[in-house]
């Protein structure tokens, strides 16, 4: 069964660095995301991509953030200078977004650790 | 806004007991729901959905049914096992993102 693929399981960056989440979502796929979770909390949506731009953000997708569909594979998060506060487990998700099927299919997440 | 509330945790039941987990949602319009359940250690799994009121979701023994007139999603199980033991988000669909609920442990004892 096709699945979503999420690099690395575990990050580990000092604080002002940048770090580079990938993702590979189901391959027919039209929808992406990316949620995180802090530990111990709930799941909070942080971007939604379609078509090759975003098409909503949340309020902590600030300017650090971005994300890039570099290749017709690959979905990644950029965070550009890590703050103690972005250590969270970060999933990345997708969807069909076709037939009125927009159930979100979620990766095993990437544990992000800022030092 | 659009929100999701669900029951505290955690919750701890001995093995075959009936489970209830519940979640109310606030919405403008009819969301899709569903509910997602997080093993130990690992990522978000779809447990089950209902997509329009009155649909019932259903998957491993688990049921849901999509109540329009008291806004609720409330999760049941007839017979839990140890290895339900998990943590278990409500969500509802906004504009093509979830908003999760804020996730309640169930415990299961032998």
């Amino acid at each position: 069964e096709p699945e979503v693929t999420q690099t690395p399981s575990h990050q580990v960056t000092q604080m002002g660095q940048e770090v580079i989440l990938r993702c590979v979502p189901i391959s027919n796929h039209l929808y992406f995301y990316w949620y995180r979770q802090i530990l111990g909390q709930k799941v909070e949506f942080l971007v939604s991509f379609y078509n090759n731009e975003i098409s909503e953000k949340s309020e902590i997708f600030d300017d650090q953030f971005s994300v890039e569909r570099p290749d017709g594979s690959n979905f990644t998060l950029k965070i550009r200078s890590t703050k103690l506060e972005d250590s969270a487990m970060y999933f990345c998700a997708s969807s069909p977004g076709t037939g009125g099927t927009y159930e979100q299919y979620f990766g095993p997440g990437t544990r992000l650790t800022v030092t | 806004g659009n929100s999701v509330t669900q029951m505290e945790g955690p919750v701890t039941l001995s093995e075959e007991a009936f489970l209830t987990i519940n979640c109310t949602y606030t919405a403008t319009g009819y969301p899709s729901l569903f509910w997602y359940v997080q093993y130990p250690g690992e990522g978000l799994q779809l447990l089950l959905k209902a997509t329009k009121a009155d649909d019932k979701g259903s998957n491993k023994g688990f049921e849901a049914t999509y109540r329009k007139e008291t806004t609720s999603f409330h999760l049941e199980k007839g017979s839990v096992q140890v290895s339900d033991s998990a943590v278990y988000f409500c969500a509802q669909d906004s504009s093509y993102k979830l908003i999760f609920g804020s996730g309640t442990r169930l415990l299961v004892r032998p």
